[in-house]
């Protein structure tokens, strides 16, 4: 049961366009999301999150939106760099404090055609 | 510099053979995770620990244990007992939800 989908396994955009990677939840329990990258061969780096309680969060080229009611987020990337390709994980978090966790997507390959 | 270091990077083992993957974080947090990555299906959550000498199963703990007899390393032992136990395996830190994992390079298991 998978609570976490990113039902894009690949995108390809070119360079100096807008990257959008998309995600969505079912479970209600999630409180807390973030999105990382990971290259080959190595862990995944956190890039950007939100709170359940916020519908925007922008970081630099990075701006992930929520939409609770739809449970969906999506992570734009404008403008879309070489070093951009990889693969993106989205995340959501549940739990009590001190019995967190973050359940994970399957990701989504961006490939940057320069 | 602070960070996590999973050792080895490659590792193979023999059917049958039970091994230990490392974990150990110098950045002071109280939670550890081990996941793993296999293709098409994303991460998956094995084991996590939010405090010394205790931790909890996660969706696919079957086959492996853990123990956290230290805050700095939690140590995933991939048994016998695991089918199918080729996969990527990523080691994570917390220092609380807000910021993030921190994750190791990882360690990438073949079974021969």
């Amino acid at each position: 049961d998978q609570q976490v989908k990113q039902n894009s396994p690949s995108l390809s955009v070119q360079e100096g366009r807008i990257s959008i990677l998309n995600c969505d939840y079912t479970n209600s329990m999630f409180d807390y999301f973030l999105w990382y990258k990971k290259y080959p061969a190595e862990g995944p780096t956190f890039l950007i999150s939100i709170s359940s309680i916020k519908d925007k969060n922008e970081d630099g080229r990075f701006t992930v939106f929520l939409n609770k009611s739809a449970k969906h987020l999506s992570l734009h990337i404008v403008p879309s760099q070489p070093g951009d390709s990889a693969v993106y994980f989205c995340a959501a978090r549940e739990g009590d404090f001190g019995n967190e966790k973050l359940t994970f997507g399957t990701g989504t390959r961006l490939t940057i055609i320069p | 510099d602070g960070g996590i270091t999973q050792s080895p990077k490659y590792l193979f083992r023999k059917e049958g053979q039970n091994v230990t993957l490392s974990c150990e974080q110098n950045l002071n947090h109280d939670a550890m995770y081990w996941y793993r990555q296999d293709p098409g299906q994303g991460l998956r959550l094995i084991y996590y620990s939010q405090i010394v000498n205790d931790f909890q199963k996660g969706d696919i703990a079957e086959g492996y244990s853990v123990s956290r007899e230290k805050k700095e390393s939690f140590p995933l032992t991939v048994t016998s007992a695991q089918k199918n136990p080729t996969a990527f395996y990523l080691c994570a830190s917390s220092a609380g939800m807000n910021y993030g994992y921190t994750f190791g390079s990882g360690t990438r298991l073949t079974v021969v």
